[in-house]
């Protein structure tokens, strides 16, 4: 089956501590994202690739960091720096300039 | 800055009704426009992509038009079933700036009553 894979599907932080989030696609898209989603707004950009080794911060990408060391994978990691992390995290992949396919989400929860 | 609103923010209809959501953009400058789905607690589900140069596309009982000039795309939906009920999303992506960014609104929440 080709599609995006997201992993964990619920996951807790205690305060202080780093988490990651795992993104993986068989769809052999170049371009790959992160967004938040929060209630009640709208979906917003938290890092993107393109390509293999590069990427770029989105609207919010304070607190988080990303690698892309490989095609099929674009990990995400949620920071002690990220000060109101609880929210819906979806990845996303597409070829470059065109339809976007989402995972399935995790959804992250501060305790 | 491009901004995409929804109107309206919810919708209930009785099942077989046809209905019409809407979204409007201020930037008239996209590159492309993407209709998804998203059911409670789960990811988002693409249904339509219309480029910039296109009017309109379908698929099933759907059909996304749009009209850059004016700012606003409409998602028909035929024959609406329970099954329907879910968020609707629309995202808009620009030319320029960084490319494959899409802005999105906050939805329309839609019901369908069986």
């Amino acid at each position: 089956d080709g599609g995006i894979t997201q992993s964990p599907k619920y996951l807790f932080r205690k305060e202080g501590q780093n988490v990651t989030l795992s993104c993986e696609q068989n769809l052999n898209h170049d371009a790959m994202y992160w967004y938040r989603q929060d209630p009640g707004q709208g979906l917003r950009l938290i890092y993107y690739s393109q390509i293999v080794n590069d990427f770029q911060k989105g609207d919010i990408a304070e607190g988080y960091s990303v690698s892309r060391e490989k095609k099929e994978s674009f990990p995400l990691t949620v920071t002690s720096a990220q000060k109101n992390p609880t929210a819906f995290y979806l990845c996303a992949s597409s070829i470059v300039n065109n339809e976007q396919f989402f995972g399935p989400g995790t959804r992250l929860t501060v305790l | 800055k491009q901004e995409v609103t929804q109107i309206p923010a919810a919708l209930s209809v009785p099942e077989g009704e046809n209905l019409v959501l809407n979204c409007s953009f201020t930037d008239s400058a996209i590159y492309n426009l993407q209709w998804f789905r998203q059911d409670p607690g789960k990811g988002l589900t693409s249904l339509l992509l219309i480029q910039s140069s296109q009017r309109e596309q379908t698929s099933g009982r759907l059909n996304a038009s749009l009209d850059k000039s004016s700012g606003r795309s409409t998602l028909y939906i035929a024959a609406s079933q329970p099954g329907d009920s879910a968020t609707y999303l629309c995202a808009v992506m620009n030319y320029g700036g960084a490319t494959n960014k899409l802005i999105f609104g906050t939805g329309t929440l839609l019901a369908v009553q069986p």
